[in-house]
This record gives C-alpha cells, sequence and structure tokens, in this order.
C-alpha cells in the first residue's frame, strides 16, 4: 500500500512569506503528526491530529498552524516565515496510538 | 533537557560488528520505538517495545527495555555499510494538551566497509 506522502519535497521561500505544506496518510491512518527537524534542535514536535482535531500541539508560535480533512489529509501553515523556520518539515501517520508512525520523505523548506 | 537522550552520540564500527545504541528517558513510558533515518530523509519506524516488555528481536535487531532504570538499548547484530543512518529513541509524553512521540538527539551509527 501507498506510504505517507508530502508535497512539495522542496521549497525555497523568502523571509515574510507564508507556505502550505501537505501530507497525504497512509489509508486508514486517522492520525496524522508533524514534526520540524533542524541540525540544532533535532525532532521537535508540532502537531497532531486525529479525526480532523487537533489532538496535542508542541510548543511552537502561533504562525505555525494546521487541519486535517475527511479523508485524513494534512496541511501545515506557516506564516510570515522567519530564517529560523528553514528545515526538513516531517508528517507522520499511525493507526492508533499504541502503534509506530509511519513517516514521509519530508519537506525541506529554506527560508531566505 | 530531553525526555529520551541516545548515547553515544556518534559510533564508528566495521562491517560485520556489532552496534549498540542506547536511550535513557525520564518520565514513565507506555511504549518506546526505535527509527532509522537516512541522510536526511524521512524516519523508517524500527521496533515499539511496550513498557510491559522486556526484550523485543526483528531480523537483525534487538531491543530491550529496562523501565526500573528508565533506558533502552538497541543492538544491531552483523551490522552492514547500508545500516550506516541516524538512529532515535522516541518516547510516549503526556502533557496538559495530550500524548505525543519525544524523540532523541539521535546515535550517527557509520558502518565501515
Amino acid at each position: 500500500k501507498a506510504g505517507v506522502t508530502q508535497t512539495p519535497r522542496y521549497l525555497i521561500k523568502t523571509r515574510g512569506q507564508q507556505v502550505t505544506l501537505s501530507c497525504s496518510p497512509i489509508s486508514g491512518h486517522r492520525s496524522v503528526s508533524w514534526y520540524q527537524q533542524t541540525p540544532g534542535q533535532g525532532l521537535q514536535f508540532l502537531f497532531e491530529y486525529f479525526s480532523e482535531t487537533q489532538r496535542n500541539k508542541g510548543n511552537f508560535p502561533g504562525r505555525f498552524s494546521g487541519r486535517q480533512f475527511s479523508n485524513s489529509r494534512s496541511e501545515m501553515n506557516v506564516s510570515t516565515l522567519e530564517l529560523g523556520d528553514s528545515a526538513l518539515y516531517l508528517c507522520a501517520s499511525s493507526p492508533s496510538d499504541s502503534y509506530g508512525y509511519t513517516f514521509g520523505s519530508g519537506t525541506r523548506l529554506t527560508v531566505v | 533537557s530531553q525526555q529520551g537522550e541516545e548515547d553515544p552520540q556518534a559510533l564508528s564500527i566495521q562491517e560485520g560488528e556489532n552496534a549498540t545504541m542506547n536511550c535513557s528517558y525520564k518520565t514513565s513510558i507506555n511504549n518506546l520505538q526505535w527509527y532509522r533515518q537516512n541522510s536526511g530523509r524521512g524516519l523508517v519506524h524500527l521496533i515499539l517495545i511496550r513498557s510491559n516488555e522486556r526484550e523485543k528481536h526483528s531480523g537483525r535487531l534487538r531491543v530491550t527495555l529496562d523501565t526500573s532504570k528508565k533506558s533502552s538499548s538497541l543492538l544491531i547484530t552483523a551490522s552492514r555499510a547500508a545500516d550506516t543512518a541516524s538512529y532515535f529513541c522516541a518516547t510516549d509524553v503526556r502533557d496538559n494538551y495530550g500524548q505525543n512521540f519525544v524523540f532523541g538527539p539521535g546515535t550517527r551509527l557509520s558502518v565501515l566497509p
């Protein structure tokens, strides 16, 4: 079966712009989580959605937001981009809390 | 400070040798997971071990969990060059917002041919 698909793979934006990243989870997986990975901070949890509801969120500013659609596809949005937002953004899906994540290949965002 | 921390930060071994990585965590967990990441790509789930389990195997991988010491280890036997990657442990934490998985900083494994 198809894995977790993230689009786009690479993105270059300028400071102040906004960006939307997309994630299509594995069919049947209702939980979608987003992580930011940087060399300095490692993997940082952004938020988790389950059945279209944000179930948990990490310690990120309000510029970072997300949503989940009825087909479990999820998007995350970052507004007013800053240089420090440059990172690999990873989406992961899971059928439930008792299972591990399946990660997508990530979207590498570069803010210039 | 991290909920989970891997040790060592980096490990370099020869093909055929065994590689052992350790993970320590601070709070009680329901389960602990190990992941592998190749060079800035997505993470690949290796093993999930529940708090009532002490050891799990998957192919050349062996994971142990000692909840009294709040630690876990990942052993890769008969390593191959293709095992070169970063390895992360992830523990489930519950806070005011709900439950999520917290990843450690990872161990970078290099397997030399």
